[in-house]
């Protein structure tokens, strides 16, 4: 069945340091891959999307690699601050009909300052 | 520009009871998604409504669940009758249409069954 994983366990990281966050997918072909951040008691924020013929994608400190040999999407966050601390959730989509998102359970990423 | 809007934004209720929530999405927005989002998971989409019909409900409950988009705006999801493993938060989503477009989430609405 298809998986999408990430890091299940928080991730701490001093201020100023990069943060990498992991996407893992099994018996799946996305055709493009969304992240999104949630902050406790809200609905999930669109921050990036990169395409399968993509292999990076930037927007100011976000960064994210699509990787479709290894099945697998990093996000990184560099120069981090303590208001980068959230969830982060990788959301692969195959495309077609519905377009449908398949959503990752998300790592939460608390920066300390 | 407006976000997405639900209400109620909590709700408690009996099993076997049933409850009922509202979604009012982007102006303009064609695409309309129902996910519901269990305590330490991702959202997992419920319902896919394209204007007012619907384009995806594989995994709707359909034995207890139901939802309707009626003139391809506003939507509402109902749960009747409510089981314990129904506690979640219901998150409603719209985007400009189906595709790879950012989906913009509202606030959720976060149900309590006892």
């Amino acid at each position: 069945s298809q998986k999408i994983e990430q890091n299940s366990e928080a991730l701490n990281i001093q201020e100023g340091k990069t943060a990498t966050l992991t996407c893992n997918y099994t018996n799946y072909s996305p055709a493009y891959l969304q992240w999104y951040r949630q902050d406790p008691g809200r609905g999930p924020v669109f921050l990036l999307l990169i395409r399968e013929n993509e292999k990076e994608k930037r927007k100011e400190r976000l960064k994210v690699t699509f990787d479709t040999t290894l099945k697998q999407s990093l996000f990184h966050i560099t120069a981090s601050q303590p208001a980068d601390s959230a969830t982060y959730l990788c959301a692969p989509s195959q495309g077609g009909a519905t377009n449908k998102l398949i959503f990752g359970t998300g790592t939460l990423l608390a920066v300390q300052p | 520009e407006a976000g997405v809007a639900q209400s109620p934004r909590y709700k408690i209720i009996e099993k076997r009871q049933s409850v009922a929530f509202w979604c009012n999405p982007i102006s303009g927005h064609a695409t309309l998604y129902w996910y519901q989002q269990i305590l330490g998971q991702g959202p997992k989409l419920l319902i896919q409504f394209q204007n007012n019909g619907v384009v995806d409900d594989s995994q709707l409950p359909k034995d207890r669940f139901s939802a309707e988009r009626l003139k391809g705006v506003d939507s509402t999801l109902k749960i009747q009758p409510a089981k314990l493993e129904d506690s979640a938060v219901y998150l409603c989503a719209s985007s400009f249409r189906r595709g790879p477009y950012e989906q913009y989430f509202g606030p959720g609405t976060r149900l309590t069954v006892t």
